[in-house]
C-alpha cells in the first residue's frame, strides 16, 4: 500500500536549469509533507517542509508547492548544481501522526 | 548527519544469529523511529518510541523484532533468527515531538546476512 508515490525513479537536468521532482500522495487525512536529500551511503536530510494550510513554501533555490485537490506536490530547485546530485524522497505526515510515508525516491543528476 | 549516531555502521551475521542495531537520538529529542530500506525501495516505517515507551509499532514484523528505548542509553531494534531477506539499510530517525516536525536520521546501519 503505497501512499506516497514518486513515479520517476530518474532525472537528468542540466546545470544552472531548474529541476522538478514530483510526488503524488493518496491519503488525504496527510497534512505536512517533507522532502529529503540523501547521498549514498548516508541517512536521509531534511530539506524543506510545507504544511496544508500552505500552497508553497520556499527556502533559498528550493522551492516546495503543494497542491491538495489533485494531491500532489513538487519539488523546484533553481538554478540546479552538481552538488544537487543525489537521492530525493517525499515524505508525508498527519500533525497527529507517529510515522512518514516515504515515497521510492527519485535519483537526480545534475551534469555540469 | 549531525546529531543521530548509529552504530555499527555496517552489520554481517549469518543466518540464524542476532542483529542488534544502536541509536542515540539527537540532543534534545525524545521520540525515536526505525525505517528499513530494501534495496530500491524508500523507507518504511517500522516502530515509533519514546522513553521506555513502544508508541506505534504497526510496521513492525510480528516476529523476530523488537524494539526497545531504555530510559538510560540509545534505543535497540533487535532482530532474532535473521534470515537473508532482513538484509537491508536500517534507519533510526528522531524528533523533539510528534507530528509536525522534520525527523533528523542517522546514516544507518547496513545489516548484510551471509
Amino acid at each position: 500500500d503505497q501512499q506516497v508515490k514518486q513515479n520517476s525513479p530518474s532525472l537528468s537536468v542540466q546545470e544552472g536549469r531548474i529541476s522538478i521532482l514530483n510526488c503524488d500522495y493518496t491519503n488525504s487525512m496527510f497534512d505536512y509533507f517533507l522532502w529529503y536529500k540523501k547521498y549514498p551511503a548516508e541517512g536521509p536530510t531534511f530539506l524543506i517542509s510545507i504544511s496544508s494550510i500552505k500552497d508553497k513554501n520556499e527556502d533559498g533555490r528550493f522551492t516546495v508547492f503543494l497542491n491538495k485537490s489533485a494531491k500532489h506536490l513538487s519539488l523546484h530547485i533553481v538554478p540546479s548544481q552538481p552538488g544537487d546530485s543525489a537521492v530525493y524522497f517525499c515524505a508525508a505526515t498527519s500533525n497527529t501522526g507517529n510515522q512518514f510515508y516515504f515515497g521510492t525516491g527519485t535519483s537526480l543528476t545534475v551534469i555540469p | 548527519n549531525a546529531g543521530v549516531m548509529q552504530n555499527p555502521r555496517h552489520l554481517v551475521r549469518r543466518r540464524g544469529q542476532e542483529a542488534r542495531l544502536r541509536c542515540s537520538p539527537m540532543k534534545g529529542h525524545s521520540h525515536v523511529y526505525w525505517y528499513r530500506q530494501l534495496p530500491e525501495e524508500g523507507l518504511k516505517f517500522m516502530v515509533y518510541l519514546q522513553k521506555e515507551n513502544i508508541i506505534d509499532e504497526s510496521g513492525m514484523p510480528k516476529e523476530r523484532f523488537s524494539a526497545e528505548f531504555p530510559k538510560e542509553g540509545p534505543s535497540i531494534l533487535r532482530i532474532q533468527q535473521v534470515v537473508r531477506g532482513d538484509s537491508a539499510a536500517y534507519f533510526c530517525a528522531s524528533s523533539p515531538q510528534v507530528g509536525g516536525q522534520p525527523q533528523h536520521f542517522g546514516d544507518g546501519t547496513r545489516l548484510s546476512i551471509l
